[in-house]
């Protein structure tokens, strides 16, 4: 298996713009989690979908992001308009559910972004 | 809500010797599961080893360890032999267990920075 694939890798844009992140979960995982990193807060749950659906998306800061999840296989962060304090990495994570299980996080490589 | 202390923003070790790293959490759960993660300078997180709550017994992965005090609220991470590959972040991580449907959020906590000294 390929693992977790996001996309871009790295993003540069400037304030005002919108940013599009990406995200492949590994197949048959029916968990997806977007993470953010940054210095000062350190890595933080943003949303977090089951079988497609949203479960948990109280740590997303604002309106200005949004997530979806159209499909078992892909899923997309946005962020409109995009400010230079939301310059961070961006993680996407898969797992599967087992019960009573580990449910490991599989995490992407993440996404460098950066607003200017 | 649940809260994941790492007091040690950095460590510095030997090469082939002991390190341990620090970390103590907060809930009135009873069942969990914790976690440490490892993010070399590449920012690919990878799980190193874990714990569950309910067994006494720690956790052991080939050079690395874990000394789980659950009344105490700790979990330690001991690194043995240490190797320049070590050299990373450490992310002590908890996440509730159980039901279907219930919470799946990893809480982090700040992380520590070990450096391995050849």
């Amino acid at each position: 298996d390929a693992g977790v694939i996001q996309s871009p890798r790295h993003e540069v844009t400037e304030m005002g713009q919108e940013v599009t992140l990406r995200c492949k979960p590994i197949s048959g995982h029916d968990y997806l989690f977007w993470y953010r990193q940054t210095m000062m807060r350190g890595l933080e749950l943003l949303i977090y979908f089951n079988n497609n659906v949203p479960i948990d998306d109280s740590g997303m800061p604002e309106d200005r992001f949004s997530a979806k999840m159209p499909n078992a296989s892909f899923s997309t962060l946005k962020i409109q308009p995009s400010e230079p304090r939301d310059s961070a990495v961006y993680f996407c994570a898969s797992s599967h559910w087992y019960d009573r299980g580990w449910n490991e996080q599989f995490f992407g490589p993440g996404t460098r972004l950066t607003v200017l | 809500a649940q809260t994941v202390t790492q007091s040690q923003p950095e460590m510095s070790v030997q090469e082939a010797e002991t390190v341990t790293l620090s970390c103590t959490y907060d809930t009135s759960e009873s069942d969990y599961y914790l976690f440490w993660y490892k993010q070399p300078p590449s920012r690919q997180m990878i799980l190193v080893i874990r714990q569950e709550a309910y067994k006494q017994q720690n956790a052991t992965e080939n050079r690395f360890s874990v000394n789980f005090q659950k009344a105490a609220k700790s979990f330690s991470l001991k690194i043995s032999d240490s190797q320049l590959g070590d050299a990373a972040m450490y992310f002590c991580a908890y996440r509730t267990a159980g039901r279907q449907g219930g919470s799946e959020k990893l809480v982090f906590g700040k992380g520590t920075k070990l450096t391995v000294n050849p």
